[in-house]
């Protein structure tokens, strides 16, 4: 069973421009998560989606950030109009069922580097 | 809003020892508490999960246990070795589906 996928690994982008990030959850996965790990930080959490819906959206940024985990296909974040401080890695978890009861796997994350 | 705070942040020991990192967090309304580890540059690895109802959880050399009640967790590592050096991290589930520390950094000499 192959685990949580994520790619590109490492992203550069120069400011202004369209980032976009992509999550394969492990098979019989129906919740996915984004988490943000910015430089000497912890982990933040940013959104939590099942298939088609957005379950909880209260760590993401209001403006240019937007998540979806479309029926077929991967779970994408999608930032606009990087800026440098957009530069972290980003990680993306699922589990087979909610977060109070199962156990999240991570992926191996997504490196952005806005310059 | 939830904290959770780990100490120590770093922690240096030789080969062999036995080890206990040390976890907090404020607000005792979880549903679980994860420990990962997480290697330079690298993803997270979960180690062990505890649900809220249970005091602890065993893996190996590993042991993790969790006071809910005063905001407490503890992983133990038993007869450590250079392969454990990593970075471990707690995380609770709550209203937030994971709130991480920022993780105890540890460094096992041979």
């Amino acid at each position: 069973n192959a685990g949580v996928m994520q790619n590109p690994r490492h992203l550069v982008r120069r400011r202004g421009q369209e980032a976009r990030l992509r999550c394969s959850p492990m098979k019989g996965h129906s919740h996915v998560y984004w988490y943000r790990q910015l430089p000497e930080e912890g982990l933040k959490f940013m959104v939590y989606l099942q298939k088609e819906n957005i379950i909880d959206e209260s760590g993401m940024p209001k403006e240019r950030f937007s998540a979806e985990f479309p029926k077929e296909g991967p779970s994408i974040l999608r930032i606009q109009q990087v800026v440098r401080g957009d530069s972290a890695a980003y990680f993306c978890a699922s589990s087979p069922g909610t977060p109070e009861t199962y156990e999240q796997y991570f992926g191996p994350g997504t490196r952005l580097t806005v310059t | 809003k939830q904290e959770v705070t780990q100490i120590p942040a770093a922690l240096s020991v030789p080969e062999g020892e036995n080890l206990v990192l040390n976890c907090s967090f404020t607000d005792s309304a979880i549903y679980n508490l994860q420990w990962f580890r997480q290697d330079p540059g690298k993803g997270l690895t979960s180690l062990l999960l505890i649900q809220s109802s249970q005091r602890e959880q065993t893996s190996g050399r590993l042991n993790a246990s969790l006071d809910k009640s005063s905001g407490r967790s503890t992983l133990y590592i038993a007869a450590s070795q250079p392969g454990d050096s990593a970075t471990y991290l707690c995380a609770v589930a709550g209203n937030t589906p994971l709130v991480f520390g920022k993780g105890t950094r540890l460094s096992v000499i041979a």
